[in-house]
């Protein structure tokens, strides 16, 4: 298995609803990330989980929640969200949570969930 | 502050064409530089760029990286329509940060 799951692929929700993205790799990928992502707009970093503990949140507002219940699965847990947060979540692994290892961050990627807040 | 730079940000050209797109950066630290393909949604993993001047090659795609004048290029020759995509350019500063540039969209005609 060389994937990276993410489900639902669309989801569309009211400002007041709480919903889930979630994520799984069975790659043994030991590092997992969330990232944000506008239209025309690369990537932006919001999580990463280095053997299941989060080590990077890049300031993200607390209507994101991560959640890492085992080294196969990501989530992210949606709550009171805007309307600019309307964007592609994207879902990536890696090997190794850094350690020097060249490559170590080689991502790879779920397809996304696309989340159309309302 | 950390920046990576591509261009040409889009570009259109008629199938078998050969392109270049540009990928600069100024970064306080460098571990590699990545190559991404992006579709329709999950960027996928084209090269990984370490030293200076390998060639890493993949078909018709080739990537090569110029660690002094901090710059890479990715080449396509013989476009086909299925290389229209956008084609993201990162950095990997090590601690799991990578540093993406805007990305090229790429369009082939047939």
């Amino acid at each position: 298995d060389t994937e990276v799951t993410q489900t639902p692929k669309h989801l569309v929700m009211g400002m007041t609803n709480k919903k889930s993205l979630k994520c799984e790799q069975h790659m043994g990928h030991r590092a997992m990330y969330w990232y944000k992502q506008k239209a025309k707009k690369p990537p932006e970093l919001m999580f990463v989980y280095s053997y299941e503990k989060l080590s990077i949140n890049e300031s993200v507002p607390s209507r994101f929640s991560p959640e890492c219940p085992n080294s196969s699965l990501l989530n992210l847990h949606l709550h009171a969200l805007q309307p600019e947060d309307s964007a592609l979540y994207l879902c990536a692994s890696s090997l190794h949570p850094g350690q020097g290892l060249s490559g170590a961050n080689v991502l790879t990627f779920g397809a996304g969930s696309r989340l159309t807040v309302l | 502050e950390d920046k990576v730079v591509q261009s040409p940000l889009s570009l259109v050209v008629h199938e078998g064409d050969t392109v270049t797109l540009n990928c600069s950066y100024e970064v306080t630290n460098f571990r590699s530089l990545l190559w991404y393909k992006q579709e329709k949604k999950a960027p996928t993993f084209l090269f990984m760029l370490t030293s200076s001047g390998i060639e890493k090659k993949s078909g018709r795609l080739s990537s090569i990286l110029d660690k002094k004048e901090l710059f890479s290029i990715l080449n396509i020759t013989a476009t086909q329509t299925g290389d229209s995509a956008i084609y993201l350019c990162a950095v990997d500063q090590g601690a799991q940060k990578l540093v993406f540039g805007q990305g090229t969209r790429l369009t082939i005609n047939p």
